[in-house]
């Protein structure tokens, strides 16, 4: 089965910030990786597809970048409402995986 | 406007056969994959199996031997059946638009089912 890693598991941030969040397969997987962002309680709201293409009514900060097994989330400059935990999601081999999630909160 | 609306009992015994429906609105069953997925209470994201318009599916081999994902285009409804529940099966579990097929993204979601295995 496909491995997942993300990188950090768990950061502190301040409204402003840049933050990147990194996501990594074990084989590649192309374009076909997926973000998504959680609140507690909550489904997970998809963020950004096919590695880089922003889900419509996402705000324009979120962005994707990366191919092959090496990717990245970025937020240009972090909002209160963007405390949540993201995962990235795998839909090129089956079994469809997600990474095991990034908690972002405030510092 | 886009819904898929969840249904099912969420207290079970062990040993019990979990089972759950998704009804979908506004959107149509045809050339889409629908997806089962769950997340225990502080976890991750675990991917169950998948199911087309043609009643095509396909199945995480974790779970494929206790796992059936059925279609019921009529009625709109897929479902998910999971037989010999341990405390290991309690979870939030969502119905989602996508999967190892088109779309190859989870864009649209159920509002989530808990479940709770206990005897």
């Amino acid at each position: 089965d496909m491995q997942m890693t993300q990188s950090p598991s768990s950061l502190s941030a301040s409204v402003g910030d840049r933050v990147t969040i990194t996501c990594r397969t074990s084989l590649s997987v192309t374009k076909y990786l997926n973000w998504y962002q959680q609140k507690p309680g909550k489904a997970p709201k998809l963020l950004i597809y096919e590695a880089s293409n922003l889900q419509s009514g996402v705000p324009s900060r979120f962005s994707g970048s990366g191919s092959g097994t090496d990717f990245t989330l970025t937020i240009s400059s972090l909002r209160p409402e963007d405390f949540a935990t993201y995962y990235c999601q795998q839909s090129y081999s089956s079994p469809v995986a997600f990474g095991p999630g990034t908690k972002v909160d405030i510092k | 406007q886009v819904q898929l609306q969840q249904g099912g009992a969420g207290l079970l015994k062990p040993s019990e056969t979990l089972s759950l429906t998704c009804g979908v609105y506004g959107v149509s069953f045809s050339g889409n994959y629908w997806s089962w997925i769950r997340q225990p209470p502080g976890g991750g994201l675990e991917w169950i199996g998948e199911i087309n318009q043609s009643g095509r599916t396909t199945y995480n081999p974790s779970l494929q031997s206790r796992v059936t994902i059925s279609i019921d285009t009529t009625r709109n409804q897929f479902s998910l059946k999971l037989s010999s529940v341990t405390a290991a099966d309690a979870a939030v579990y969502y119905c989602a638009r996508g999967g190892y097929g088109q779309p190859f993204y989870f864009d649209y979601w159920g509002q989530g089912s808990l479940v709770t295995v206990s005897s």
